[in-house]
C-alpha cells in the first residue's frame, strides 16, 4: 500500500519568505509527527498530532513555525520569515500507534 | 526516554553478518528497544522492536540480554543496500511523544 508521501520534495526558498510543506500520512494511522533533521545530524522533534487531541508542540523552535493537521488526514507545517538556519531536511511520519512510518522527507534551502 | 550508546561507525563485508550493539543501562521496565535505519537521502525506516524477549522478522533479529541493559541488531547477510546510518532507540511502547534519535552507527557494507 501506500507509505507516507511529502510534498515538495525540495524547496529553495529566499530568507523571509514564508513556506508550507505538505504531509500525506498512511490511512488510517492516527498519530503524526513532524521532524527536522539538519546536515548531518539526528532527528529533532518538532510536533506530534494524536487523533482529535491537542498537539503537542513542544518541539516547534520559534513561533515562526506552525503547523496543523485536518482531521486524521494531511498536515501542514508552515515557516513563516524563513532564516537560514531553517535549511534542512523536513520528515513527517504517521503510526497507528507504533511503530513509526517516515516519508521521504522535504529538503529546505533557504538562501 | 532512556539514553542510548551506539558505536559511531562499523564495516561489515558482504554476505556477512552485521551485529550492531547498544546500551541502554538506564532503561525502564515498560520500555521496549527500536531500531530504525536512515538510508541516505531517504527517511528513517522501522526494522524491528522488542521489550525482552529476542525478535526476528524478515529484516534482522533483535537480541536482548536478560538485563535489557544493552542489545545487539543482527543483519544475517549484510548486502550492500545495507550501508546506512543505525538508530536504536527506548521508549514505552505507547502512542504519544517522539522517538529520539541520536546519532546513530553509521554502518558501511564492503564488496
Amino acid at each position: 500500500g501506500a507509505g507516507v508521501s511529502q510534498s515538495p520534495s525540495n524547496k529553495v526558498t529566499e530568507k523571509g519568505k514564508d513556506v508550507e510543506l505538505r504531509c500525506d500520512p498512511i490511512s488510517g494511522h492516527t498519530a503524526l509527527y513532524w521532524y527536522r533533521q539538519r546536515l548531518g545530524q539526528g532527528l529533532e522533534f518538532l510536533i506530534y498530532f494524536q487523533g482529535n487531541s491537542a498537539p503537542d508542540k513542544s518541539g516547534l523552535p520559534s513561533d515562526r513555525f506552525s503547523a496543523e493537521r485536518t482531521g486524521e488526514s494531511v498536515s501542514t507545517l508552515t515557516i513563516q520569515r524563513t532564516q537560514q538556519e531553517d535549511s534542512a531536511v523536513y520528515l513527517c511520519a504517521s503510526s497507528p500507534g507504533t511503530p513509526q512510518y517516515f516519508g521521504p522527507g522535504t529538503r529546505l534551502t533557504v538562501l | 526516554d532512556a539514553k542510548t550508546t551506539q558505536p559511531p561507525s562499523m564495516d561489515c563485508a558482504e554476505g556477512r553478518a552485521a551485529n550492531l550493539p547498544c546500551n541502554h543501562s538506564t532503561i525502564s521496565g515498560n520500555e521496549y528497544v527500536y531500531w530504525y535505519r536512515q538510508i541516505h537521502s531517504q527517511g528513517p525506516q522501522y526494522i524491528i522492536h522488542g521489550l525482552k524477549n529476542n525478535e526476528t522478522n524478515e529484516m534482522a533479529s533483535l537480541i536482548i540480554t536478560e538485563d535489557r541493559k544493552s542489545s545487539t541488531l543482527i543483519l544475517p547477510h549484510a548486502t550492500l543496500r545495507d550501508t546506512a546510518v543505525y538508530y536504536c532507540i527506548v521508549r514505552p511502547s505507547t502512542t504519544g511523544n517522539q522517538f529520539y534519535f541520536g546519532t546513530g552507527t553509521s554502518l558501511t557494507v564492503i564488496p
